[in-house]
């Protein structure tokens, strides 16, 4: 079945310094890849995503580029905020499914 | 315009006991999705719904839980003699159209306690 691993947090930052968060994948096919992030007190908002095999998903400065031949998605930004403080899960949607499967999420804290 | 929402925001019961959670999608949603997530964990698939039908059941975890969406809007999770291990926050997020590959929006879950 379909499975998404992703590095395990918490990650400590101080602003403007630049993250990744790693993110790769198992699946059938060619699955829709996507970042959602959870504020503090909040719902999971999606982020960014990419549905085909070498695209690159980007929203508020985050990126991260579908790598099929490393079946990865790893998320990127290069000067991060406090308020980016927040938990980030990585997640793929089969080709021909529509639940979504879920990294066990990342823990991001960013310090002034 | 209005965001999916859930009710109750926190539910506490004790083992045994029957609860029924709501999932109010964004009007015109015909998708609707469960998912649960337990602490330290990312959410997990339990069933989508179609308009009124649900189309994928594969993620329920027994028969003791169900859920419903009679009018294809308003959705309902029930879980019967509920165990200390369902203990966890359940999620609702909703999509338009019907190919199943749209974005889901997610609600802010109901987070349930079993004592």
């Amino acid at each position: 079945g379909n499975s998404v691993t992703q590095m395990e947090g918490p990650v400590t930052l101080s602003e403007e310094a630049f993250l990744t968060i790693n993110c790769t994948y198992t699946a059938t096919g060619y699955p829709s890849l996507f970042w959602y992030v959870q504020y503090p007190g909040e719902g999971l908002q999606l982020l960014l995503k990419a549905t085909k095999a070498d695209d690159k998903g980007s929203n508020k400065g985050f990126e991260a580029t579908y790598r099929k031949e490393t079946t990865s998605f790893h998320l990127e930004k290069g000067s991060v905020q406090v308020s980016d403080s927040a938990v980030y899960f990585c997640a793929l949607r089969g080709a021909a499914g529509n639940k979504l499967t879920f990294g066990g999420g990342t823990r991001v804290l960013v310090k002034p | 315009g209005a965001g999916v929402s859930q009710t109750p925001s926190n539910k506490v019961t004790e083992k045994g006991k029957y609860v029924e959670l709501r999932c109010d999608p964004i009007s015109g949603h015909t998708a609707l999705y469960w998912y649960r997530q337990s602490l330290g964990q990312g959410p997990e698939f339990l069933i989508y719904f179609q308009g009124t039908g649900a189309a994928d059941d594969s993620g329920l975890p027994n028969d003791r839980f169900f859920a419903v969406r009679p009018e294809g809007s308003v959705s309902t999770l029930k879980i019967q003699r509920t165990e200390r291990g369902d203990s966890a926050v359940y999620l609702c997020a909703s999509s338009p159209g019907t190919s199943g590959q749209e974005t889901q929006y997610f609600g802010p879950g109901t987070r349930l306690l079993v004592l």
